[in-house]
């Protein structure tokens, strides 16, 4: 039961263009929304979050749109670097509850070419 | 001065072994966690530790014990080990005020289990 999707497994960039990393969720309870990136052999990294009361959070080159409607978040990387090239993990979390945890996609690897 | 940091990185051992995986954080973080990363490669959330105490316990087989002796510390033991336990193992930390703000959590480098 995958409540965090991530359909593309993997995404190729020219550098300097946009990346669009997207996301689709189904339990409607979630609230709280995160980005992590992940190089081979290290752990994920948090790169940017979102909270349901907003509908995009904007980090330097990073992005985060969040439509709760249609249970979809996406992130842009404007413009995108080699040093991006990464995967790029999707996570989803209800704030509040006495056994908060993070549900995570499987991820999309992103390849930025130069 | 990694912030969390877990030993050994990579594992390999017989079926039926029985091996423990350390994890320390040096953030001053009140909560921390052990994911499992599998062949399909999902992380997957196995169990939580807020303060020395068991908050989350994700159906996990009961070969897996965490044991927290401190809040900088969370270890995983694993008895019997089977050829599906095979997976890279990340532990996390975070700060703990999950029922105030989310929490980010922040992941060790991993541990990379195979069992033969």
């Amino acid at each position: 039961d995958q409540q965090v999707k991530q359909n593309s497994p993997s995404l190729s960039v020219q550098e300097g263009r946009i990346s669009i990393l997207n996301c689709d969720y189904t339990n409607s309870m979630f609230d709280y929304f995160l980005w992590y990136k992940k190089y081979p052999a290290e752990g994920p990294t948090f790169l940017i979050s979102i909270s349901s009361i907003k509908d995009k959070n904007e980090d330097g080159r990073f992005t985060v749109f969040l439509n709760k409607s249609a249970k979809h978040l996406s992130l842009h990387i404007v413009p995108s670097q080699p040093g991006d090239s990464a995967v790029y993990f999707c996570a989803a979390s209800v704030i509040g509850g006495s056994n908060y945890k993070l549900t995570f996609g499987k991820g999309t690897l992103l390849t930025v070419n130069p | 001065d990694t912030a969390v940091s877990q030993t050994p990185k990579y594992l390999v051992t017989q079926m039926g072994n029985d091996k423990s995986i350390k994890c320390e954080q040096n953030l001053g973080h009140d909560t921390m966690y052990w994911y499992k990363q599998d062949s399909k490669k999902f992380l997957k959330i196995m169990f939580s530790y807020n303060n020395k105490e068991l908050i989350i316990n994700e159906t996990v087989p009961n070969r897996f014990s965490p044991k927290s002796p401190d809040k900088a510390h969370l270890n995983l033991h694993i008895n019997s080990l089977e050829l599906g336990d095979s997976a890279v193992y990340f532990c996390a930390s975070s700060q703990g005020r999950r029922l105030v703000i989310a929490d980010t959590q922040y992941f060790g480098p991993g541990t990379r289990l195979t069992v033969l």
